[in-house]
């Protein structure tokens, strides 16, 4: 991904609504994505994952999508609340023999009460 | 149950000297990434170890980074005549098998060269 420097692209949500993070991925090659959450001063969390074969995949309130024609993936959060807070990366992952992972540069989101 | 444990969690350092980062991954885990995370980045990938071998060491920055994972559980990260770029956060990851498998990461080690 490409990196933003100090300045992360920002979502900002009213707590209730729903939240949709985009993100582009790089490489043809990727057969498994994944979406982490970052919170200050901690390492990034998993949410959910989806692979190649596949394009939609639903958790607890989150939905990931997989568009592979553009190279697209989205994170759907359902009725965000203030917990969710966040910076929030995708994640591309290949075979390189051994399993390379590569993040984007990270969306926040501000939830609003 | 435990989690990835880092030590140190800050580490500040001066210019050219030398540095060891200690990563205890999740007991069982097969696999153990390393990441640095720059103010406002995504992890950027350094290294992979497979059990005690290293699978991908593609993203190490330059010969002063290295890492070792001598039993296939503890992994250490070490920097060589640091520099004051390489201020981070060193982050460290395990994944219960290779490949496309959730990664559970620590809290980090805060590296500081000044």
């Amino acid at each position: 991904g490409e990196s933003v420097g100090l300045h992360l692209p920002t979502l900002s949500v009213q707590e209730g609504d729903n939240s949709i993070i985009n993100c582009a991925y790089s490489n043809s090659a990727s057969d498994y994505f994944i979406w982490y959450k970052q919170e200050s001063g901690k390492g990034p969390q998993f949410i959910i994952d989806i692979r190649s074969n596949m394009d939609k995949r639903q958790g607890q309130r989150v939905t990931v999508l997989l568009n592979k024609t553009v190279k697209h993936l989205s994170l759907q959060i359902a009725a965000t609340q203030p917990g969710d807070s966040a910076v929030y990366f995708c994640a591309e992952s290949f075979n390189t023999g051994g399993f390379k992972t590569i993040f984007g540069a990270g969306t926040r989101l501000f939830v609003k009460a | 149950g435990a989690g990835v444990s880092q030590t140190p969690s800050n580490k500040v350092t001066e210019k050219g000297k030398y540095v060891e980062l200690r990563c205890d991954p999740i007991s069982g885990h097969t696999a153990l990434y390393w990441y640095r995370q720059s103010l406002g980045q995504g992890p950027e990938f350094l290294i992979y170890f497979q059990g005690t071998g290293a699978a991908d060491d593609s993203g190490l920055p330059n010969d002063r980074f290295f890492a070792v994972r001598p039993e296939g559980s503890v992994s250490t990260l070490k920097i060589q005549r640091t520099e004051r770029g390489d201020s981070a956060v060193y982050l460290c990851a395990s994944s219960l098998k290779p490949g496309p498998y959730e990664q559970y990461f620590g809290p980090g080690t805060r590296l500081t060269v000044t």
